[in-house]
């Protein structure tokens, strides 16, 4: 149980155009989504955190208007990345955390590579 | 700030061998501590977790140890075997926080046959 999917798991896409990422908890209803970005040899850092039916919250120095997050479900969080640019080439990770269980356990999912030229 | 300390960078040992990685904390309001393994292109997945009203927690072939008054703990691998070969992620939850979770930087560990 409790498994989270990222869809594209892999997605090439040209400077300047927009891309759209999902997450989905699959066999639960997550309260709270989290989007991480991973740069190579390095660790996960937190970019959002995110509650279905309210706006993200936003780490410090990460764009909202470029990393537009909506999380419209219990079961789904789309990380849209605007106006992409080489810069943004990353490896984004969402996890979930369940209504019911244990609340301090978060589900990762497979991540998205994104690759910008 | 680095809230996560882990070290080392990264480990060698040879199969059987036991690999420790440690981490240090400063924020007294962490409430659990997980660790993850990740493997190259996937997302992390949990190892083992422990709190801090526990001192030892082992499943399986990894312990963690914890020791509150230093702010600090580690993981042990039991056994270790090639297929173990992966990064190792410290992080820790601070209660109230909205459950977020602060990352150490990882330790990539190779086991060699």
């Amino acid at each position: 149980g409790a498994v989270v999917s990222q869809h594209p798991s892999r997605v090439i896409c040209k400077s300047g155009t927009s891309v759209k990422i999902e997450c989905r908890s699959l066999d639960f209803q997550a309260t709270t989504m989290f989007w991480y970005r991973q740069f190579p040899k390095q660790s996960l850092m937190l970019m959002a955190t995110s509650n279905e039916g309210s706006k993200a919250t936003y780490e410090q120095g990460v764009e909202k208007d470029k990393f537009l997050i909506n999380h419209a479900s219990l079961t789904l969080s789309t990380l849209t990345v605007t106006s992409a640019h080489p810069e943004d080439s990353s490896f984004y990770i969402c996890s979930a955390r369940e209504i019911q269980g244990n609340p301090y356990e978060q589900y990762f999912g497979p991540g998205t590579r994104l690759t910008v030229t | 700030q680095q809230q996560v300390k882990q070290s080392p960078q990264s480990l060698i040992v040879q199969k059987g061998g036991i690999p420790i990685i440690n981490c240090a904390y400063e924020n007294t309001a962490f409430d659990y501590f997980p660790w993850y393994q990740q493997f190259p292109g996937k997302g992390p997945a949990l190892l083992i977790a422990i709190r801090p009203d526990v001192s030892e927690k082992k499943e399986g072939r990894f312990t963690i140890s914890f020791n509150k008054s230093a702010k600090q703990f580690s993981l042990h691998i039991m056994d270790s075997q090639p297929g173990d070969s992966a990064t190792y992620f410290c992080a820790a939850r601070s209660g109230g926080s909205n459950y977020k979770l602060t990352f150490g930087k990882g330790t990539l560990l190779t086991v060699n046959p």
